[in-house]
């Protein structure tokens, strides 16, 4: 079946360490995102790439780090740099131009 | 810069009764509008999307959703609520050419009464 995962669901890291989510799709979607949701909020921009070796950043890029080295994949590195880093983190593609989103179950990031 | 209000942080409803999810957004030009819904722990679900068109867009688990251009306003609306749709509802507007980059509101979790 074609979707997104994300891997792992859950993660603890301890304060200072860097640590990377990992996002893949078999959509063929060219777009992919990251967005974070904390409570009441709801979901913040990270990062987002249109195409393979393309990437910008979001509302709220600073702290975090993407690669996109395969249209399949866009992994998340959260680095010591983000100050409140603890957060649910959301992985979503689309087909370029006017088209709908799809998300990724999400990982959980506790930073002890 | 666009952005999206979801006045209502929490809205209980009984179980067969009617549902509305107020969602007012700001745009300069004709947005592309969303609806989705997550239960806990969950990724996004789409419920039902509004490009261009007919003004009532149908979606999914018997939702849909109205856009008022006046009103800069999208709000979702089912008939009879089911146990099931307890969860939460994100409202959100697609920015950029492109990419679809959304801007969501903070959400509204619905709880169903028995």
């Amino acid at each position: 079946d074609g979707g997104i995962t994300q891997s792992p669901k859950y993660l603890f890291r301890k304060e200072g360490q860097n640590v990377t989510l990992s996002c893949e799709q078999n959509l063929n979607h060219d777009a992919m995102y990251w967005y974070r949701q904390d409570p009441g909020q709801g979901l913040r921009l990270i990062y987002y790439s249109q195409i393979v070796n393309d990437f910008q950043k979001g509302d709220i890029a600073e702290g975090y780090s993407v690669s996109r080295e395969k249209k399949e994949s866009f992994p998340l590195t959260v680095t010591s740099a983000q100050k409140n880093p603890t957060a649910f983190y959301l992985c979503a593609s689309s087909k370029t131009g006017n088209t709908e989103a799809f998300f990724g179950q999400g990982t959980r990031l506790t930073v002890v | 810069a666009q952005s999206v209000t979801q006045p209502d942080i929490h809205i209980t409803v009984s179980e067969g009764a009617s549902l509305e999810l107020r969602c007012n957004y700001s745009y300069g030009a004709t947005p592309y509008l969303f609806w989705y819904v997550q239960s806990p722990g969950q990724g996004l679900q789409l419920l039902l999307k509004y490009f261009s068109g007919d003004t009532l867009v149908q979606g999914i688990k018997g939702f849909e959703a109205e856009f008022k251009r006046s009103q800069s306003s999208f709000n979702l609306r089912k008939p009879s609520v089911h146990w099931s749709d307890a969860a939460e509802y994100f409202c959100a507007v697609g920015a950029g050419q492109g990419a679809q980059k959304l801007v969501f509101g903070q959400g509204t979790r619905l709880t169903i009464n028995p």
